[in-house]
């Protein structure tokens, strides 16, 4: 599994758009790369996953290198209510039975009024 | 709401008893996952059950084991737990054909070892 590096904090306001980068300098050819996002005495709540270039949904957008060796989570206008801990998780999923998810630190995202 | 419910929300109990956590997975997911989240440790995957059989295993100490019913869900089991068991546990679960890598997490059960 790849080893993945992402800042321990970040600070935001109401209204920004926060760009979180994760760095995973040993990608592998078949590894994602999937974002979660956990709020306090919560379980993890998945957000986005991508291979390459560019990916948006409904919540936010993955942008992906063409070396992969980094990407960036980009939340646009962000409320208080995103206030969380993001990580960032690279690995070579199995779509049938499942992959187990292996968590970093992650980073903690304070947004404030 | 993920769909993944887990019993009991909390549980307290003393050093060196044996407690019971319990997962159902959403309907149709045949993956259940285990993780324990301290605050020394972080998120750790525990062990995985696919369909009933043990797929994989993660820091799962031998005092710790979990099984998968028939009906899917499934069950991890503490022994002579420590002080230092106190965590919240984490089960989830994940379907085929889903993005890889997307997993439905419950609301934990929240241990309090006294």
């Amino acid at each position: 599994l790849a080893k993945t590096t992402q800042p321990i904090s970040m600070d935001s306001y109401e209204g920004q758009e926060v760009n979180i980068t994760c760095s995973h300098n040993n990608i592998a050819t078949n590894d994602y790369i999937t974002w979660y996002q956990q709020f306090p005495s919560q379980g993890p709540r998945f957000i986005i996953q991508g291979y390459k270039t560019k990916v948006t949904n409904e919540v936010a957008s993955l942008f992906i290198p063409a070396d992969r060796k980094s990407s960036t989570l980009s939340l646009p206008r962000v409320s208080l209510s995103d206030t969380a801990v993001y990580y960032c998780l690279v690995g070579g999923y199995s779509n049938q039975a499942g992959t187990a998810l292996i968590f970093g630190k992650g980073t903690t995202l304070s947004v404030s009024s | 709401d993920s769909g993944v419910t887990q019993t009991p929300k909390h549980l307290i109990t003393a050093t060196g008893q044996r407690v019971t956590l319990r997962c159902s997975p959403r309907s149709g997911d045949l993956s259940v996952y285990w993780y324990q989240q301290s605050l020394d440790q972080g998120l750790q995957f525990l062990i995985q059950y696919y369909n009933g059989e043990e797929r994989a295993k993660g820091n799962i100490l031998e005092r710790f084991s979990a099984q998968q019913f028939p009906d899917l869900h499934s069950e991890l089991n503490l022994s002579s737990l420590e002080l230092g068991d106190s965590a919240l546990y984490f089960c989830a679960s994940s379907a085929p054909g889903l993005a890889r890598g997307e997993q439905f997490f419950g609301p934990g059960t929240r241990l309090t070892v006294l």
